[in-house]
């Protein structure tokens, strides 16, 4: 079967850096995704990983362990701006894309 | 377009009705993806399409629904008979690349419809 897990609240406070993990069991793995999606609004692709290791992307950096099935998202220089939901997704081998529960980030001045 | 367009953005029908949701995704882009999202949650895939093609429906939860994408382009989701359960925000995804293409090529995603069914 198909299961991602993310933390479904965190809370953090403007300047600070904070992770959020997902983890992941699925039936194919050709890649995970972070996006980003502000209430109302349409999710935005933040990163991709499809190979071991970081990736940094200005404030954020994505990180992957395909062995753990395991997969974080970094968010340094917190600002009030970055108040929002983070989506996790694994794209299986065909077309699907697995979306996590999302995780509602709330920044705090 | 510069982005993915949907329409309405926001639908209020009564139990029973049949509803119609529109997606305009980006020109150019062969891949067309349907996704509904309840709120506080991850969107769930409902169907894919290559061009004109449906080529996955496994997502869609009954016979119900229904999507199509006649000339390549643009596509439509239609509910029938809706449901309170069909209550969910339904969001198009395209992307430029086709199946055989896989890689970095993430889908962009359209604003969503708000379907509430009373």
């Amino acid at each position: 079967g198909q299961n991602i897990d993310q933390p479904t609240e965190m809370t953090a406070t403007e300047g600070a850096i904070v992770q959020i993990n997902c983890t992941y069991q699925t039936s194919g793995f050709n890649g995970l995704f972070w996006y980003q999606q502000h209430a109302g609004e349409a999710p935005t692709f933040l990163s991709y990983n499809v190979l071991d290791g970081l990736e940094e992307k200005g404030r954020f950096s994505s990180f992957l362990s395909r062995s753990k099935g395991y997969s974080y998202l970094l968010l340094k220089e917190l600002q009030m701006k970055d108040s929002a939901s983070y989506l996790c997704a694994v794209k299986d081998y065909g077309q699907n894309f697995v979306f996590g529960p999302g995780t509602r980030l709330s920044v705090l001045p | 377009g510069a982005g993915v367009s949907q329409s309405p953005r926001y639908k209020v029908a009564k139990r029973g009705q049949d509803v119609a949701l529109r997606c305009d995704p980006i020109s150019g882009h062969v891949s067309l993806f349907w996704y509904q999202q309840a709120l506080g949650q991850g969107p769930e895939f409902l169907t894919y399409f290559q061009n004109e093609a449906q080529l996955d429906k496994s997502g869609l939860p009954s016979d119900r629904f229904f999507a199509e994408r006649p000339e390549g382009s643009v596509s439509t989701l239609k509910i029938q008979r809706t449901q309170q359960e069909d209550s969910a925000v339904y969001l198009c995804a395209s992307r430029q690349a086709p199946r055989r293409l896989a890689g970095t090529d993430t889908q962009y995603f359209g604003p969503g419809t708000r379907l509430t069914v009373l």
